[in-house]
């Protein structure tokens, strides 16, 4: 049973700490998105590789935001330093195009004090 | 602005009942749509998709209608159960290279046993 696996579920740190988040696409996917819930935005996209070129991180705060693919089976988004705005749930998603699906790993759920 | 949008947060319908969920986009380009449907502490799950080359695609309970001259989507559920509890959200991907999805705001669907 293939799935997307995300390490931590539960990430609570002080402000100006870093944190990183960690994703494993399913095997044989060659894109890879990063994407954030809050409840007032609904699912923005912050970031989006193809084989493990990033394509698009034009949604991401880029002096506080930062996400690669050190390998195939290995995404990271990173944040340096943190802040309380930050917290949200944040999800990796894998996919092979076409089509389009992708499939959704369980979310990383941040609380920035 | 909003590309996709679902107007209505929330829906209820009672079990046995259809229940209809709508989605509209502002954007020409799009021409590939996807539901996807979520639980609490669960990521996205997809659940079906049609491209702008149909009007309509059904996969058992599920069928979706899409009307490109009105620039709207709808998920029909036929009949709904209360399993069908979650938060469901329309997406959209345009013609091109990156195939990134854009997803509406969700609507949270109950239905009542």
């Amino acid at each position: 049973d293939a799935r997307v696996t995300q390490t931590p579920r539960h990430k609570v740190t002080e402000m100006g700490q870093e944190v990183t988040m960690r994703c494993q696409p399913i095997l044989g996917h060659n894109t890879v998105f990063w994407y954030r819930q809050t409840m007032m935005q609904g699912l923005e996209l912050l970031a989006y590789f193809r084989n493990r070129a990033p394509l698009d991180d034009s949604g991401m705060p880029k002096d506080r935001f930062s996400a690669e693919m050190p390998d195939a089976t290995l995404a990271t988004l990173k944040i340096q330093p943190s802040e309380p705005r930050d917290s949200a749930v944040y999800f990796c998603a894998s996919g092979s195009d076409p089509p389009n699906e992708q499939f959704f790993g369980p979310g990383t759920r941040l609380t920035v004090l | 602005d909003q590309q996709v949008k679902q107007n209505s947060p929330s829906l209820s319908v009672q079990e046995g009942r259809i229940s209809i969920l709508n989605c509209d986009y502002t954007n020409s380009m799009f021409d590939y749509f996807l539901w996807y449907k979520k639980y609490p502490a669960e990521g996205p799950t997809f659940l079906i998709s049609i491209s702008s080359i149909k009007d309509k695609n059904e996969d058992g309970r599920f069928t979706v209608f899409l009307n490109k001259s009105a620039k709207h989507l709808s998920l029909h559920i036929v009949p709904s159960q209360p399993g069908d509890s979650a938060v469901y959200f329309c997406a959209a991907s345009a013609v091109g290279p990156s195939r990134q999805l854009t997803f509406g705001s969700g609507t949270q669907l109950t239905v009542l046993p």
